[in-house]
Formats: structure tokens, sequence, C-alpha cells
């Protein structure tokens, strides 16, 4: 069984530049939640996906979007970078939206904005 | 809204040591689940345990173990006999328990850096 897998590990933007994160579910996984991550502080929720359908939202700006294809895998999109998007970007799956379900997560993106 | 406090930032001790780690959490639900991720240097988060609100029995896995007070609103990780590979970024979360409209989305605390020297 796959594990959760994100593309690219390292990604280096200046800022006003437009980003694309990108995260691969594990298998029958039709969940996916993204979190960011600053330096020596915790994850931080953005949005999370359900089916297609944006299924709540943590307080990040409109510039940070995302979608979910029919193979449950997402992208996470960011607009107009800035210098404080600076993170780890670290996705998660799991089987279904309940918090029963257990969230796995995948190695996350380091986004270093300059 | 949900908070989770990590008041210890780092803790270094000598392998063989035991060390707990403090959570403290704050919601108006009255259902809800804690947890606690371990994140080595890789980045990923591992997920250690999962407690729901209505079992405040304590759990023991191995060398680790847990006490949950809902009295205080702690959930504390204890490390018996620690090793070297204990050495990680510790999280607790709180996420609310499911309910019409409800995700799953987490709530962490800013973490503790354990470093178990040799």
């Amino acid at each position: 069984e796959t594990g959760v897998t994100q593309s690219p590990t390292h990604l280096i933007k200046t800022r006003g530049q437009q980003v694309t994160l990108r995260c691969s579910s594990q298998s029958g996984h039709n969940t996916v939640s993204w979190y960011q991550q600053a330096l020596g502080q915790g994850p931080q929720f953005i949005f999370q996906y359900y089916r297609e359908e944006e299924n709540g939202r943590g307080n990040f700006p409109p510039r940070f979007s995302g979608l979910q294809f029919p193979n449950y895998s997402s992208e996470l999109n960011v607009n107009a970078l800035e210098l404080d998007d600076s993170a780890l970007y670290l996705c998660a799956s799991s089987l279904g939206f309940s918090s029963y379900n257990e969230q796995f997560f995948g190695p996350g993106t380091r986004l270093t904005v300059l | 809204a949900q908070k989770v406090t990590q008041a210890q930032t780092e803790i270094s001790v000598v392998e063989k040591e035991d060390v707990t780690l403090d959570c403290v959490y704050e919601t108006r639900d009255t259902t809800y689940y804690l947890f606690w991720y371990k994140q080595p240097p890789s980045g990923e988060l591992v997920f250690l345990i999962r407690r729901n609100s209505f079992d405040e029995q304590n759990e023991i896995s191995g060398r680790y173990s847990w006490n949950f007070q809902k009295s205080t609103s702690s959930f504390n990780f204890t490390i018996t006999a620690s090793q070297v590979v204990d050495s990680a970024v510790y999280f607790c979360a709180l996420s609310e328990m499911e309910k019409a409209g409800a995700n799953s989305k987490l709530t962490f605390g800013k973490g503790i850096t354990l470093s178990v020297r040799p």
C-alpha cells in the first residue's frame, strides 16, 4: 500500500509568484487535508477536501485555494506569494472526513519565498 | 475556539531517563478527540495515539504512556527509559468529534523538541 506522497520536496519562489503543490492520497482515501507549518510552530489547518468538495477552511486568505481530483489526489495553490508563506506544507489523507478516521501525513513540501 | 498549549519548548534528557511531555487544551465542545504525533527530522507526522473525551483511562503502549485528565484539561505523554531514536518534535492536537457539518481539522500545539543524548 502506497502512503501519502507530496511533490515537489523543496521549492524556492520569489514574492508575488504563484505556486502549486501536489498531494497523492493513500489508496482508498477520499479526504485530503492541507496544513501549513511555519518554522518552530505546529501545523495550522488550511482546508479539507472530501470527494472533490471543500469541507472546511481555516483562517487563511482566499489566495490559498485547492482542488481535489476524481482520483482523490489534491493540489494546493497559493497566489501572490508573501515572505510569510515560507513554511512546510503538509497534506494528510483519510478514509472519510470524520475525526474518527486516522489521518496519514505525507513528508511535506518545503516552500521558501525570497 | 480550540487551543492546545505545550508550555515546554525543548527538553533534553540522557538515554534511559523517563520524560513527560505536557499538553493542556481548551475547547467548548463537550465531545472531542485528543492526539499525539511525532515529527522526526524527515518531516512527516507520525500518529501515536488518539483518545476520545469519554475515555479517561490511562493508556500504555510499550515504553509510551498517556495520562488524560479531563478535570485539568490535560493529556500528558510519558516516555519511559528514553532512547536516542525518541529524539523528535512531539505535537499534541485536538479535534472535534463527528457531528453534522464537522470535519477532521486538527488543532495543534507548538510542539516540544525532545533530545535524547547517549
